[in-house]
């Protein structure tokens, strides 16, 4: 069985840090592109980054370029979003989802990000 | 990164069919097969409906149904049940290579 957990979310004040991980199992990590997408409470969702089955190749939504980091461990069969210069419209559940012929057919159960003072 | 056009709500009756538009431009819906459908019950993470425009995963049934012309794709539910009621996105690979999400459309089974 596929299954997908994100680490917890959290408080985190504007212009702050924080570090998502997703630990992978039931699949073969290291050969699927993974994805991570976000959803703002009461608001609809939004693709935020891709990487690789390697990790050569990352792709962002232009919100978050040059502030956000996609990366991957697939020995430690982990998924990672390092999260830099917050802001208060990066709050919401993130997701990671494993991508396959460009959709997502597996989710994680998401984790809230609240970027507030 | 302007999102898919989707209408905001649609309902229907137990057993009837509904459609749901997902409109885009060329450089993204019209531009690729490459439009995918999600089921969202709330607070649940999405479901895969529907991928590659017209293509269902193993075990979603075939009461959903994908297709597109031109810049806008469609998922059309036939067979109405209360479980359908969910909030439904689209979503579409887009040159760059990046995806945009549909703005989401409410059902609602009378």
């Amino acid at each position: 069985e596929v299954q997908l957990v994100e680490s917890a979310g959290g408080l985190v004040q504007p212009g702050g840090s924080l570090r998502l991980s997703c630990a992978a199992s039931g699949f073969t990590f290291s050969s699927n592109w993974m994805s991570w997408v976000r959803q703002a409470p009461g608001k609809g969702l939004e693709w935020v980054a891709n990487i690789k089955e390697d990790g050569s190749d990352k792709y962002y939504v232009d919100s978050v370029k040059g502030r956000f980091t996609i990366s991957r461990d697939n020995a430690k069969n982990s998924l990672y979003l390092q999260m830099n210069s917050l802001r208060a419209e990066d709050t919401a559940v993130y997701f990671c989802a494993t991508s396959s012929s460009h959709s997502w057919p597996y989710w994680g159960q998401g984790t809230l990000v609240t970027v507030s003072s | 990164q302007s999102a898919l056009t989707q209408p905001a709500s649609v309902s229907g009756s137990p057993g009837q069919s509904i459609t749901i538009s997902c409109t885009g431009t060329s450089s993204d819906v019209g531009g690729y097969n490459y439009v995918s459908w999600y089921q969202q019950h709330p607070g649940k993470a999405p479901k895969l409906m529907i991928y590659n425009v017209s293509n269902r995963p193993s075990g979603v049934s075939n009461r959903f149904s994908g297709s597109k012309s031109g810049n806008t794709a469609s998922l059309t539910i036939s067979g109405l049940q209360a479980e359908d009621e969910a909030d439904y996105y689209c979503c579409s690979f887009r040159s760059s290579p990046t995806y945009v999400f549909g703005t989401g459309t409410k059902v609602s089974v009378l």
